[in-house]
């Protein structure tokens, strides 16, 4: 079965940067995106960007270019999100969750049809 | 600010069914199909309903999805106690994803 694994809680200081991890297991890794979205505490959803894990391509959100960077070991079918520059707004849990591609209509249609279970990162002096 | 709009809640007694709401524009949910999200407490949201109406595998029949001009809504026919949640819709925009700011479902 699909599983996406994230790695722990993270608890780092303003201006230092962050790692998260998302292993991937029970399909072909290379074979859909992987997204990251991050959910500020007891707010909604806010989608950071995706890499292709095939070729490593990437399309950041206006919001964080700059300062995330999405990139993939295919060995081990694991993403990673790099977060830099961190202040404490960005304390947030972030998902990793697998962009599916589906042909509907004769229209090719996307949605995130597997989540990782999210890993909490606290910023703060 | 959300670019999608969604009420903050909804509410409804066991067996009622309740409709939550979501506005887009013309660049989103106007020329692409929309997603529904159910996030339970404390945990990842889960697919609920892709390409405006579609149900993955497993999702009751109760919950249902249209999609018309720049809106779309989520039904949920027959409310159960474990129906309640957070709902968040999502739709392509240009060339990134947006989000309403969610909903929170309570079961009276």
């Amino acid at each position: 079965q699909v599983q996406l694994v994230q790695s722990g809680a993270e608890v780092k200081k303003p201006g230092a940067s962050v790692k998260v991890s998302c292993k991937a297991s029970g399909y072909t890794f290379t074979g859909y995106y992987m997204h990251w979205v991050r959910q500020a505490p007891g707010q909604g959803l806010e989608w950071m960007g995706w890499i292709n894990p095939n070729s490593g391509g990437t399309n950041y959100a206006q919001k964080f270019q700059g300062w995330v960077t999405m990139t993939r070991d295919t060995s081990i079918s694991t993403a990673y999100m790099e977060l830099s520059r961190l202040r404490s707004d960005d304390t947030a849990v972030y998902y990793c969750a697998r962009g599916r591609m589906i042909t509907f209509g004769g229209v090719i249609e996307q949605d995130f049809d597997y989540w990782g279970q999210g890993t909490l990162v606290t910023v703060s002096s | 600010q959300s670019v999608l709009t969604q009420p903050p809640s909804a509410s409804g007694t066991p067996g009622q069914r309740v409709t939550i709401s979501c506005s887009g524009s013309s660049s989103n949910i106007g020329s692409n199909t929309v997603n529904w999200y159910q996030q339970l407490p404390g945990t990842a949201p889960k697919l609920l309903i892709y390409s405006n109406n579609q149900r993955p595998s497993g999702v009751p029949d109760r919950f249902s999805g249209s999609k018309s001009g720049t809106s779309a809504s989520l039904a949920i026919s027959g409310l159960q106690s474990e129906d309640e949640a957070d709902y968040y819709c999502a739709a392509w925009d240009d060339s990134h994803w947006v989000f309403g700011g969610g909903t929170k479902l309570t079961v009276l």
